[in-house]
C-alpha cells in the first residue's frame, strides 16, 4: 500500500477536464510538505509535471495544474489531448518515515 | 541540459551481485543528490534511497535498508545502485534521479531507467 493515495485510473473524452485526486496524511501533508506530480508516458522515464503544489517546469504546458490543501492534494488536466494518455504521480516527503513517497498511479485514458 | 545517463539492461541469475550505474553531465554532479527509484512490473515508483555526492552519505528507505548499497563516484559524476545477492523479486525497472535542492523534495531530472531481470 502507497503511502499516498490516487486511484487506479480516470478517463475522459478529448478536450474535458480530468482530475487526479492523492491523499496524504498529517505526516506528509499535513506537516506542511508539498505535493509534487509526475508524468510517465508509456515507455518513458518519469518526468516532472507539477512541483511544490502548483508550479510548472518550463516547457509544461499550462493545461496542467495543481492543487493542495489540507491532507489532500490533486491534479487537473484541461483540454485533454490524446498525448495525455499516461500514469500520473504524486509524490512527497513524509516526516515519520523519513523517506520520500509516491503515490500508487492514475492511468489517464483519453476516450 | 542536465542530463542523466544509466547503464543498460542487466539478465542475472538470483544469488549473483549486480551494480548499474547513472552519470550525470552538464550540472555540479557533487552539488546534488541523487536518488534511486525502483518500479516492478505493473506496479508504482518506490524510493529506495538518496545520496549526496558531495560527501557520499546515502541515506535510506526503511524497505532498502540493508537490501541494496548507494554510493557515488565524484571523479567520474556517476551514482551507483548495488546488490550483493540479486533475488527474483528485485526484477524491476531501476530510475535514478536529481534532486534539484537541500529544500527542494523533488527530482527535476531523471534518468532514463535500468531494467533488471532476475531469473530464479
Amino acid at each position: 500500500q502507497s503511502v499516498l493515495t490516487q486511484p487506479p485510473s480516470v478517463s475522459g473524452a478529448p478536450g474535458q477536464r480530468v482530475t487526479i485526486s492523492c491523499t496524504g496524511s498529517s505526516s506528509n501533508f499535513g506537516a506542511n510538505y508539498d505535493v509534487h506530480w509526475y508524468q510517465r508516458l508509456p515507455g518513458t522515464a518519469p518526468k516532472l509535471l507539477i512541483y511544490s503544489n502548483n508550479n510548472r517546469p518550463s516547457g509544461v504546458p499550462d493545461r496542467f495544474s495543481g492543487s493542495k490543501s489540507g491532507t489532500s492534494a490533486s491534479l487537473a488536466i484541461t483540454g485533454l489531448q490524446a498525448e495525455d494518455e499516461a500514469d500520473y504521480y504524486c509524490q512527497s516527503y513524509d516526516t515519520s518515515l523519513s523517506a520520500w513517497v509516491f503515490g500508487g498511479g492514475t492511468k489517464v485514458t483519453v476516450l | 541540459e542536465v542530463q542523466l545517463v544509466q547503464s543498460g539492461a542487466e539478465v542475472k541469475k538470483a544469488g549473483e551481485s549486480l551494480k548499474i550505474s547513472c552519470k550525470g553531465s552538464a550540472y555540479s554532479f557533487s552539488n546534488y543528490w541523487i536518488a534511486w527509484v525502483r518500479q516492478m512490473p505493473g506496479k508504482g515508483l518506490q524510493w529506495m534511497g538518496i545520496i549526496y555526492p558531495g560527501d557520499s552519505n546515502p541515506r535510506y528507505s526503511p524497505s532498502f535498508q540493508g537490501q541494496v548499497t548507494i554510493s557515488a563516484d565524484t571523479s567520474i559524476n556517476t551514482a551507483y545502485l548495488q546488490w550483493s545477492s540479486l533475488k527474483a523479486s528485485d526484477t524491476a525497472m531501476y530510475y535514478c534521479a536529481r534532486r534539484p535542492g537541500d529544500y527542494s523534495n523533488w527530482f527535476d531530472s531523471w534518468g532514463q531507467g535500468t531494467l533488471v531481470t532476475v531469473s530464479s
